[in-house]
């Protein structure tokens, strides 16, 4: 079956750049919507964006100017960078499917997700 | 943004009894509802999605109905396994976005 595992720094100072990477197994990875989610400490769930298809992506406006979302189907991975971080930021960062990639180009639902990983940001 | 309101925020319950969870759309937003079941320090599990369907095994006592701005959740007979926090989650238009969670304890 699919999963995903997300990696990277637990730690990143402020002002900084978050860098996260979510590995592929199990699976495809063409033809899905590859998303990204956070959960801030004690709080409710934020989406963040996604990336489908080699390239296409799509934002949350609350962070675009400071998200890239990426894709490599050779590694079957795709990454996460945000930056200029504040405390703000801090949270736990999930990588998650989002089914089959469809006309209307919003991802149905969030099918399979990473055990998720935490990010604090530093002063 | 469409906003999602879930009530209540928090709610306790016996084994066995019926819990129901509601999510309120700030616009219509046809069925394009799903639900998902958070325990602490986990990821997400999707439990229904399109308002009312049933991802595979979960159990039959989740369900989910409703259309338009106005949804429930519910678990026909609450188990110790069901303690969690439960969010809604609308895909009619991006960005995608959720409702703000109803815990789930055992009295």
């Amino acid at each position: 079956q699919v999963q995903l595992q997300e990696s990277g720094p637990g730690l990143v100072k402020a002002s900084g750049t978050l860098s996260l990477t979510c590995g592929v197994s199990g699976g495809s990875i063409n033809g899905y919507y590859w998303n990204w989610i956070r959960q801030p400490p004690g709080k409710g769930l934020e989406w963040i964006g996604y990336i489908y298809n080699s390239g296409i992506t799509k934002y949350n406006p609350s962070l675009k100017s400071r998200v890239t979302i990426s894709l490599d189907t050779s590694k079957k991975q795709f990454s996460l960078k945000l930056s200029s971080v504040t405390a703000a930021d801090t949270a736990v960062y999930f990588c998650a499917r989002g089914g089959i990639v469809v006309v209307t180009a919003i991802p149905p639902n969030f099918d399979i997700w990473g055990q998720g990983t935490m990010v604090a940001v530093s002063s | 943004d469409i906003q999602m309101t879930q009530s209540p925020s928090s709610l306790s319950a016996s084994v066995g009894d019926r819990v129901t969870i509601t999510c309120q759309a700030s616009q219509d937003i046809g069925n394009f509802l799903n639900w998902y079941q958070q325990k602490p320090g986990k990821a997400p599990k999707l439990l229904i999605y399109d308002a009312s369907d049933l991802e595979a095994g979960v159990p039959s006592r989740f369900s989910g109905s409703g259309s338009g701005t106005d949804f429930t959740f519910s678990i026909s007979s609450l188990q110790p396994e069901d303690i969690a926090t439960y969010y809604c989650q609308q895909y009619d238009n991006l960005p995608l976005t959720f409702g703000g969670g109803t815990k789930v304890e055992i009295k």
